[in-house]
């Protein structure tokens, strides 16, 4: 069973460009999450959907971050634009349900310059 | 609001030595915990968890038990291998309200066996 596929795995951009990570879960996992991991430092959740649903972006920000998950399946991930502050690596990840264990994705690590 | 603290590393041990890392938490309510391990260049996996107070977690000879007296769940393995070398992270989750499923980590640590 194939895990959570990221891309891409690396991106670079210069500050203001706009860039975009896309997320494709596990088949049937209807949460989705994607959560920012500053070096040094443990995840950090941006937002979460329940199907299509963002029902937890608290902590996403909303000036310069956007996400969908329109078919409640893959999601992207949208900065624009990008500041050098956001360099870090932004993990997905997928469960059954919100009750249920966490599958990561390998990650995108970006760099702003 | 909900936090963890993990003991900072790196860790350098030797091959079949004792390895304990420290976690304590903050949380409302009765969270679950977990330690995940990341191995180079792969995604975070799940090592083990505890849902409730006095559970042990255990997996691939680590441990960890959920003390909710002195709100720890240190993780421990009696014989570490070169094939541990990882970093490892503590993690609760929110177990209900509109947070149900956040997963709030520590730092991580740093843990390299030599042979």
């Amino acid at each position: 069973e194939a895990g959570v596929v990221q891309s891409p795995r690396y991106k670079i951009i210069e500050k203001k460009q706009p860039v975009a990570f896309w997320c494709n879960p596990i088949s049937g996992h209807n949460t989705l999450y994607w959560y920012l991991q500053n070096l040094g430092q443990g995840p950090e959740l941006l937002i979460r959907y329940e199907n299509e649903e963002a029902v937890d972006d608290s902590q996403l920000p909303k000036d310069r971050f956007s996400a969908e998950r329109l078919k409640g399946v893959d999601s992207t991930l949208k900065i624009q634009p990008a500041e050098l502050g956001d360099s870090a690596v932004y993990l997905c990840a997928s469960s059954l349900g919100a009750y249920n264990e966490q599958f990561f994705g390998p990650g995108t690590r970006l760099t702003v310059l | 609001g909900d936090s963890v603290t993990q003991m900072e590393g790196p860790v350098t041990l030797s091959e079949e030595a004792f390895l304990t890392i420290n976690c304590t938490y903050t949380a409302t309510g009765y969270p679950s915990l977990f330690w995940y391990v990341q191995y180079p260049g792969e995604g975070l996996q799940l090592l083990l968890k505890a849902t409730k107070a006095d559970d042990k977690g255990s997996n691939k000879g680590f441990e960890a038990t959920y003390r909710k007296e002195t709100t720890s769940f240190h993780l421990e393995k009696g014989s570490v291998q070169v094939s541990d070398s990882a970093v490892y992270f503590c993690a609760l989750s929110d177990t209900g309200g509109s947070t149900l499923g956040r997963l709030y980590f520590g730092r991580g640590t740093q843990l390299t066996v030599w042979p």
